[in-house]
């Protein structure tokens, strides 16, 4: 079946260490995308690629990287500057037609807790 | 910046219609979506319209938009236990990414 995996499901961080959550599409999309959800709150953007070895910055992106070596992939790395880490974070993709970006398709993402 | 708002909270009994409502601010935006998220899971695809549409019916599901009045709403017919979730509306931004409202959570009793 086609779609997005984000692992794991479920992830706990120590003060000061580094997480990485995974992201991967098989349905050949462009684009790719990580969110953040907090309690009672939309989706806000954290970093988005439309192109391999392309990415930018989206409205939160302090404390956090990305890197889009492949266009299957699009791992997001949680640091140790991120002082609030705690959240539901989703991944996900769309074609690109043109300069039009088509319906993005979720994962089912992965929740963060700091321990 | 753009900012899409919707009503936080709707509660509807089994049968009835629910009609969800958004508003948003770019009038440059090309689609429109509405999305579903059930506890825990991920956002689910639920329907989109293109900006130069005013209706677009699936099934149970009628999208309207307003574009002078940037307004757009959700209705769901003969609405079932099983609809209830959280229902983001969302605008994409210069064909980049999607700016979303803060969810509007249905509950639905029997």
């Amino acid at each position: 079946d086609g779609g997005i995996t984000q692992s794991p499901k479920y992830l706990f961080r120590k003060e000061g260490q580094n997480v990485t959550l995974s992201c991967e599409q098989n349905l050949n999309h462009d684009a790719m995308y990580w969110y953040r959800q907090d309690p009672g709150q939309g989706l806000r953007l954290i970093y988005y690629s439309q192109i391999v070895n392309d990415f930018q910055k989206g409205d939160i992106a302090e404390g956090y990287s990305v890197s889009r070596e492949k266009k299957e992939s699009f791992p997001l790395t949680v640091t140790s500057a991120q002082k609030n880490p705690t959240a539901f974070y989703l991944c996900a993709s769309s074609m690109v037609l043109g300069s039009s970006n088509q319906p993005q398709h979720f994962g089912d993402g992965t929740r963060l807790s700091i321990l | 910046g753009e900012d899409v708002e919707q009503s936080l909270f709707l509660s509807v009994r089994e049968g009835d219609s629910s009609v969800i409502n958004c508003t948003y601010t770019d009038s440059s935006s090309t689609y429109l979506y509405w999305y579903k998220q059930e506890p825990g899971a991920g956002l689910q695809l639920l329907t989109y319209i293109f900006s130069n549409m005013d209706m677009k019916q699936d099934q149970r599901l009628t999208v309207l938009l307003n574009k002078k009045d940037k307004h757009l709403s959700l209705r769901i017919a003969d609405t079932q236990t099983g609809d209830s979730a959280i229902y983001f509306c969302a605008e994409d931004q210069a064909g980049t990414a999607l700016i979303f409202g803060k969810g509007t959570t249905l509950s639905v009793s029997s």
